[in-house]
């Protein structure tokens, strides 16, 4: 299965700022995914990053609040811009590994404050 | 786009009992539904999963079941212990696609 390294773990941030997240695979796959989970609710897709193109953004969740980078098949970043405290939620990057299923970064706390 | 529901929202069960976990999808493209463990503070772990061409599969104290036609599918926890006590969710997707997830399902096994 695929390895995947994300950072930060977590965060507190300023109201208005951004913060990027990073995640890393150790192999490499065609397409990467974000997640938001809000506390105590289930996960919901951000977006769909593919290498090469731009990403595709679920309704609800746009560019300019979420820019996502994917500049290879092992990395992607998701930034959260302007932050307000809605925004404060665990981000998950997750993979899809041929056999082995769909397998999740061990995600990033955000709290904006 | 594809729409999972998931039942119940909470389980609470006695340890040596079963727990079951039922899911029903929109999307008659998706072929593939995991399950996954969620403790707190933790990243959703994989328990199982299975793809459209089974019917059933089986792992140790864990079965998931598929109905293809009635588009739903079930968790079952047997001989459940305490250890078992976390969130799962499940999923559905048409494989090299994004995942659906369920509301989750907090289970609860008193010992």
């Amino acid at each position: 299965s695929a390895v995947i390294s994300q950072k930060p773990s977590r965060d507190i941030c300023q109201r208005g700022t951004s913060l990027t997240i990073q995640c890393q695979v150790d192999s490499q796959v065609t397409m990467m995914f974000w997640y938001r989970q809000q506390p105590g609710q289930s996960l919901t897709l951000i977006a769909t990053a593919n290498q090469g193109s731009e990403a595709t953004y679920e309704s609800g969740f746009v560019i300019d609040k979420f820019p996502i980078s994917r500049p290879n098949l092992t990395f992607s970043t998701l930034t959260v811009s302007n932050m307000s405290p809605e925004d404060s939620s665990i981000y998950l990057c997750s993979v899809e590994v041929a056999g082995y299923g769909y397998t999740f970064g061990s995600g990033t706390r955000l709290t904006v404050v | 786009g594809e729409n999972v529901e998931q039942h119940p929202s909470t389980l609470s069960v006695q340890e040596g009992d079963s727990a079951v976990i039922k899911c029903t999808y929109s999307d008659s493209a998706s072929n593939y539904f995991p399950w996954y463990k969620q403790e707190l503070g933790k990243r959703p772990q994989l328990i199982i999963d299975i793809r459209s061409n089974v019917g059933e599969k089986k792992d140790q104290r864990i079965a998931v079941t598929l109905n293809k036609t009635a588009k739903h599918f079930s968790l079952h926890i047997t001989e459940t212990q305490p250890e078992d006590s976390a969130v799962y969710f499940c999923a559905a997707t048409p494989l090299n696609n994004d995942m659906r997830f369920g509301a989750g399902t907090r289970l609860t096994v008193k010992p």
